[in-house]
């Protein structure tokens, strides 16, 4: 299966600061998606994103499938956008719909 | 919006006790997914059901796990006879067609104990 890797691992930001989460995957993929696991454990959909640039709000993320890595941007961080973020992505022409997760990045950001 | 939704969103459970875990699917979704999350690590697949019928399980979906959607609405996993690393967030997951974005419930977190 695609190894999908995820740095940093943590993140301590102040709030007001920016910031530039990535994913690398070892294969070419699908359906990439960032979500945002809350305090509570929820799986929160931030993008769908398999190529390009999308922006909502304070996010934005960017995908290049050729070269296999997509960005998560957060500007003006607030203490809410603390928690772990996930990408994950569909191994393409394998036939196979399911979404492999990297290990998170988790983000704590204080006042 | 529509959405995912699960139930319970707790269960604690006696290690060998069978245990049923209840989503409900975006109505005009296609394929059906459960995931689990042991606490502090990353989401893994579990399985895929599509057509009424598993199309695609991983290695964790041993025998004592069993899915089914009993009627138009409700997605369930069953487990059989729960051992206490079956201690994890189970998410369900649909998508309205293949390769497109997926949507998940807020999880079942099952405590074995």
């Amino acid at each position: 299966g695609i190894q999908v890797e995820q740095s940093p691992p943590d993140l301590i930001l102040q709030e007001g600061a920016n910031s530039t989460l990535r994913c690398n995957f070892s294969d070419s993929v699908n359906n990439l998606q960032w979500f945002h696991q809350n305090p509570w454990g929820q799986l929160i959909n931030l993008f769908y994103i398999p190529s390009g640039t999308k922006q909502n709000g304070r996010l934005s993320a960017t995908t290049v499938a050729t070269e296999r890595y997509s960005l998560l941007y957060i500007s003006s961080s607030q203490t809410t956008d603390s928690g772990v973020y996930f990408c994950a992505g569909v191994l393409t022409g394998a036939g196979s719909y399911q979404l492999t997760f990297g290990k998170g990045t988790k983000l704590s950001v204080i006042p | 919006e529509p959405e995912v939704t699960q139930t319970p969103s707790h269960q604690v459970t006696q290690m060998g006790q069978e245990v049923i875990l209840r989503c409900v699917p975006i109505s005009n979704h296609l394929y059906f997914y459960w995931y689990r999350q042991i606490l502090g690590q990353k989401v893994e697949f579990l399985v895929s059901f599509y057509n009424n019928e598993i199309s695609e399980k991983s290695e964790i979906f041993d025998d004592q796990f069993s899915v089914e959607r009993p009627d138009g609405s409700n997605f369930t996993l069953k487990i059989r006879s729960t051992k206490l690393e079956d201690s994890a967030m189970y998410f369900c997951a649909s998508v309205r067609q293949a390769n497109t974005e997926a949507f998940f419930g807020q999880g079942t977190r099952l405590t074995v104990v």
